[in-house]
C-alpha cells in the first residue's frame, strides 16, 4: 500500500509563479524525500529532510516536514517552464533494506 | 560517472519468451533496485540488493527474476510474462553511507526499459 498521498493530482501554473505540493503520510519515518520525473524517464532526487527537521531550502525548493500532522511540502519558487514534470514523495523505513515507498504524485504543468 | 544506464530502452515480448533487461552503474554504489511504474502511477519497489544480496523481494511473480552478478550490474530476467506487466521498469542505485559522501537513502534512477508485453 502506498505511504504518501498527494496533493494537488495536478496543478497548472503561469510561469514565475509559486508552485506547492503536499505530501502525507501514515507510519512514522526515518526521512522523506521529494523526486522529479520528466514524462516517461527516470526520476531525479531533489531534496531529503530527516525526520528530526522541520525545514530545508535547496535552490528555488523549499521543503517542510511535520512529523505531528504527518505531512510534507514541497516548495518551487518562481517556477520556470521546465519545471513541468511529475513531482513524488517518498519514504523510507529501514526493514533491513531501505524501503522506499512513494507517493501518488503531483503532476506540475508551468505554461511559458 | 554519475549515472545509472539502461538497456534496452524499449522491449516487446510475446508472453511465451526469455528476455532480460539490465542495469549498470559505476559510482560505487552498493544498493541496487529494481521498481515497475505504470502510466500515471508512482513506482513501485519490486526488490532491493544490498552489498550483491537480494535483501528485499516484494511478493513480486517468480516470472521476474533478478540478479546481481557483481557491485555494478543488476539484472531482471523475464520468463512467461503477462500483458498486465507491461510498463516503465526503473533501476535505482544507493550509496552505502559512507562519511562525506552524499545521504544512502539518495536514489540514483536509470531512465527505465518501455517494456510491452503482447
Amino acid at each position: 500500500s502506498q505511504q504518501g498521498e498527494e496533493d494537488p493530482q495536478a496543478l497548472s501554473i503561469q510561469e514565475g509563479e509559486n508552485a506547492t505540493m503536499n505530501c502525507s503520510y501514515k507510519t512514522s519515518i526515518n526521512n522523506l524525500q521529494w523526486y522529479r520525473q520528466n514524462s516517461g524517464r527516470g526520476l531525479v532526487h531533489l531534496i531529503l529532510i530527516r525526520s528530526n527537521e522541520r525545514e530545508k531550502h535547496s535552490g528555488r525548493l523549499r521543503v517542510t516536514l511535520d512529523t505531528s500532522k504527518k505531512s510534507s511540502s514541497l516548495l518551487i519558487t518562481a517556477s520556470r517552464a521546465a519545471d513541468t514534470a511529475s513531482y513524488f514523495c517518498a519514504t523510507d523505513r529501514n526493514t533491513g533494506g531501505f524501503k522506499t515507498i512513494f507517493g501518488a504524485g503531483t503532476r506540475l504543468f508551468v505554461k511559458a | 560517472d554519475t549515472e545509472v544506464t539502461q538497456t534496452p530502452k524499449h522491449l516487446v515480448m510475446g508472453m511465451t519468451n526469455k528476455k532480460s533487461l539490465k542495469c549498470e552503474q559505476h559510482m560505487g554504489h552498493r544498493a541496487m533496485y529494481w521498481y515497475k511504474q505504470k502510466a500515471k502511477k508512482p513506482p513501485e519497489l519490486m526488490f532491493v540488493y544490498s552489498y550483491e544480496k537480494l535483501s528485499i523481494n516484494e511478493s513480486v511473480p517468480s516470472r521476474f527474476s533478478p540478479e546481481c552478478p557483481n557491485s555494478s550490474l543488476l539484472n531482471l530476467h523475464l520468463h512467461a510474462l503477462q500483458p498486465e506487466d507491461s510498463a516503465l521498469y526503473l533501476c535505482a542505485s544507493s550509496h552505502p553511507g559512507l562519511a562525506g559522501g552524499p545521504d544512502r537513502e539518495t536514489q540514483y534512477f536509470g531512465p527505465g526499459t518501455r517494456l510491452l508485453v503482447l
